[in-house]
């Protein structure tokens, strides 16, 4: 089993640059959750899917933020434009919600830098 | 609001057993409690979980008390590789909290 699966793994931009990053959950598994960790704020969670659909993304900082999930297989965490403060480990994680239990796995992360 | 409750930061001798505590006051009754780590900001790696009673897997057992305030994640063989931040978290629909944690150094 690969796990869940994240690219880049790293990224150095510019301010006002756009940035994609990428998912690929574990297979089977019915929901995907964004993460993003800094010093400051510890590891909040942005947004999460349920059968590719998204539930809540309150915790998305401002409309610079989008995620997308247009399949079962992928989904995508875009900046526009990006800006310093974006700067932090953005983690992706999937689970199998069966019941009231689940659990969550995360992939190795995407450690961003906006210069 | 904090869910959950942890010291800041612990020490343990390798080779011994590692006790962290987690204070949940709040827990509602089909709410889950569950233990991640993370070393040097990976990604969090799944420990184990629990409702009400003990758990014990390959890694960890989990205690929770009786009126399922608290809990303790007990590492019993604490190796230098467990050195880690432990978080403890309630589970409220998907919504994990993962808090500060707990920063334990395990010793040689």
């Amino acid at each position: 089993d690969a796990g869940v699966i994240q690219s880049p793994r790293h990224e150095v931009t510019e301010m006002g640059q756009e940035v994609t990053l990428r998912c690929k959950p574990i297979s089977g598994h019915n929901s995907l959750f964004w993460y993003r960790q800094t010093m400051m704020r510890g590891l909040e969670l942005l947004i999460y899917f349920n059968n590719n659909v998204p539930i809540d993304d309150s915790g998305m900082p401002e409309d610079r933020f989008s995620a997308k999930m247009p399949n079962a297989s992928f989904s995508t965490l875009k900046i526009q434009p990006s800006e310093p403060r974006d700067s932090a480990v953005y983690f992706c994680a999937s689970s199998f919600l069966s019941g009231s239990q689940e659990t969550q796995y995360f992939g190795p992360g995407t450690r961003l830098l906006v210069l | 609001d904090a869910k959950t409750t942890q010291p800041t930061s612990m020490d343990c001798a390798e080779g011994r057993a590692a006790n962290l505590p987690c204070n949940h006051s709040t827990i509602s009754g089909n709410e889950y409690v569950y233990w991640y780590r993370q070393i040097h900001s990976q990604g969090p790696q799944y420990i184990i979980h629990g409702l009400k009673n003990n758990e014990t897997n390959e890694m960890a057992s989990l205690i929770i008390t009786e009126d399922r305030k608290s809990s303790t994640l007990i590492l019993p063989h604490a190796t230098l590789r467990d050195t880690a931040v432990y978080y403890c978290i309630v589970r409220v629909v998907s919504q994990f909290y993962f808090g500060t944690g707990t920063s334990l150094t395990v010793i040689p």
